[in-house]
């Protein structure tokens, strides 16, 4: 009974690098989400998907790139990593019914990636 | 711009009292949710509210709330050293914002 399930759980990048994040969910849910968390800034959305094959900007886009290609699976690249990316990434997912707009908030988070740029 | 603003911003109180933490915004929510993070994890999921003036427990916690749609409360009561943690709420008109959490410390 996995849920949601983040790799790496730690990474270190040198300034200019490029890596990516991969996120999993086995619980066949339609919508998944990237946040990043920093001190006194909260959660914030970086991108979104409502399915697979689809993707949208969040509150925080700059930096990023997304990709859902299978339904279970949800990709954060960063191409040319910056300090500023510093964060704890954190993954998400809901299920998404057509006729409850709260299930589209989301459910079930992963145990986050801690990322330093340095 | 929507906000979020959670008070207190840190609380730390004995086993066994009584608490209140709040979650207050200027717009209409069509939903808020309530989630526990305690450290190294992620957010887990408490509840739900929707309906104006809804009241939900879940054992010792009881999630409020506002008849506005605007405020939400989450009450504990007897807290228990395993009540620790962040609390966030979360919720907005149509895109979903976080708040800032309140940092709970129950002490033994």
């Amino acid at each position: 009974n996995a849920g949601v399930t983040q790799t790496p759980k730690f990474r270190v990048l040198k300034t200019g690098q490029s890596m990516t994040l991969l996120c999993a969910q086995d619980m066949n849910h339609e919508y998944m989400y990237w946040y990043r968390q920093d001190p006194g800034m909260g959660l914030r959305l970086i991108h979104y998907s409502v399915g697979e094959g689809t993707t949208a900007k969040g509150e925080v886009p700059d930096g990023y790139n997304v990709s859902r290609l299978k339904k279970q699976n949800f990709l954060l690249g960063l191409e040319s990593a910056a300090p500023s990316q510093t964060s704890v990434y954190f993954c998400a997912s809901s299920n998404g019914h057509r006729t409850l707009s709260y299930s589209n908030q989301p459910q079930h988070f992963g145990d986050g990636t801690r990322l330093s740029i340095l | 711009t929507q906000l979020l603003e959670q008070s207190p911003q840190f609380l730390s109180i004995q086993e066994g009292e009584n608490l209140t933490v709040y979650c207050n915004s200027s717009s209409v929510f069509s939903s808020l949710q309530w989630y526990r993070q305690e450290p190294g994890e992620g957010p887990v999921l408490l509840v739900t509210v929707v309906t104006g003036g809804e009241v939900k427990k879940l054992k010792r916690l009881t999630f409020q709330f506002g008849d506005a749609r605007k405020d939400s409360s989450l009450h504990i009561t007897a807290a228990q050293t395993g009540d620790t943690g962040l609390y966030l709420c979360a919720g907005g008109p149509t895109k979903i914002i976080f708040g800032k959490g309140t940092r709970l410390h129950i002490l033994p």
